[in-house]
C-alpha cells in the first residue's frame, strides 16, 4: 500500500520569508498524482497544488511551488513570501490512478509577524 | 453552487447508537468519498463511489456503511456507535478521478463525539 510521510510535525516562519515543507511517498507504480492541501483553523480543506507524476515540470501557483523528485519519491512544497494567512496545517497526498487517495500525517505551519 | 454539504456540524452520540452523516454536491460529480481525519494521522479513506449505483471500501470502512441512490447525495451510516469513532468526517467530490478534473472538493466537516 502507498504510504504519505511528512516528517515535520511543526515548523515556523516570519512573515515574508520562504519556507519549505518536507513530503515523501512510497509506491510501485510510474502514474500518479500528488497534492499539497491546506487545513486552515476554520477546518476547511482547501487544494494549494498538484503534481502529474507523467509531468517533469514543477508545479507552480504564484508564490507555491513545489520540488518534484520522482526518483527519490520526494515531494517538497515550497512557499515564498510567507503571508500570515498561510498559517495552517498542510497535508501532502497521494492518489493513484484508481481511487485510493492517502494523506500524510500533516505539517503545522506558524507564520509569525 | 452551495458545493459540497454536510449536516450536522456536530454531533454527540451514545455507545451502540446508530446515525447517518448527510453530504450533498451540486457539482455533478461522479466520484465521491468519506474521510476521517483523526489527530497525528491525516485523513484516511472509509468508502468511496464512483458513480451512483457503484461503492467500495477505502482503507478504514469497518463499522461504516454507504450508499449511492443518487449522484448528487452520498450519506455514511455508522451502525453501532463506538468511542474509537470519534473523530471529524468529510466528505469530497470530483468530476473525475484522472487527468485534470481529479481536483477533489471537501466539504467543511462533521465532529463526531461517541461516548
Amino acid at each position: 500500500a502507498q504510504t504519505v510521510t511528512q516528517s515535520q510535525p511543526e515548523m515556523s516562519v516570519q512573515e515574508a520569508e520562504t519556507v519549505t515543507l518536507s513530503c515523501t511517498y512510497d509506491t510501485s507504480e510510474n502514474n500518479y498524482y500528488l497534492f499539497w492541501y491546506k487545513q486552515p483553523p476554520s477546518r476547511q480543506m482547501i487544494l494549494v497544488i498538484r503534481q502529474e507524476a507523467y509531468k517533469q515540470q514543477n508545479a507552480t501557483e504564484n508564490r507555491f511551488s513545489v520540488n518534484f523528485q520522482k526518483a527519490a519519491k520526494s515531494f517538497s512544497l515550497k512557499i515564498s513570501d510567507s503571508q500570515l494567512g498561510d498559517t495552517a496545517m498542510y497535508f501532502c497526498a497521494f492518489m493513484n490512478f484508481g481511487n485510493d487517495m492517502r494523506f500524510g500525517a500533516g505539517t503545522r505551519l506558524t507564520v509569525k509577524p | 453552487n452551495a458545493g459540497v454539504t454536510q449536516t450536522p456540524k456536530f454531533q454527540v452520540l451514545k455507545t451502540g447508537q446508530s446515525m447517518t452523516l448527510q453530504c450533498a454536491q451540486d457539482m455533478n460529480h461522479e466520484y465521491m468519498s468519506w474521510y476521517r481525519q483523526d489527530p497525528g494521522m491525516g485523513l484516511r479513506l472509509i468508502h468511496y463511489s464512483v458513480g451512483a449505483g457503484i461503492t467500495d471500501q477505502g482503507e478504514v470502512p469497518n463499522g461504516y456503511n454507504v450508499s449511492r441512490s443518487t449522484t448528487e447525495d452520498f450519506p455514511l451510516r455508522l451502525l453501532s456507535a463506538a468511542p474509537s469513532q470519534t473523530s471529524v468526517y468529510f466528505c469530497a467530490s470530483s468530476y473525475s478521478l484522472q487527468g485534470s478534473y481529479n481536483e477533489q472538493f471537501f466539504g467543511p466537516g462533521t465532529r463526531l463525539t461517541v461516548l
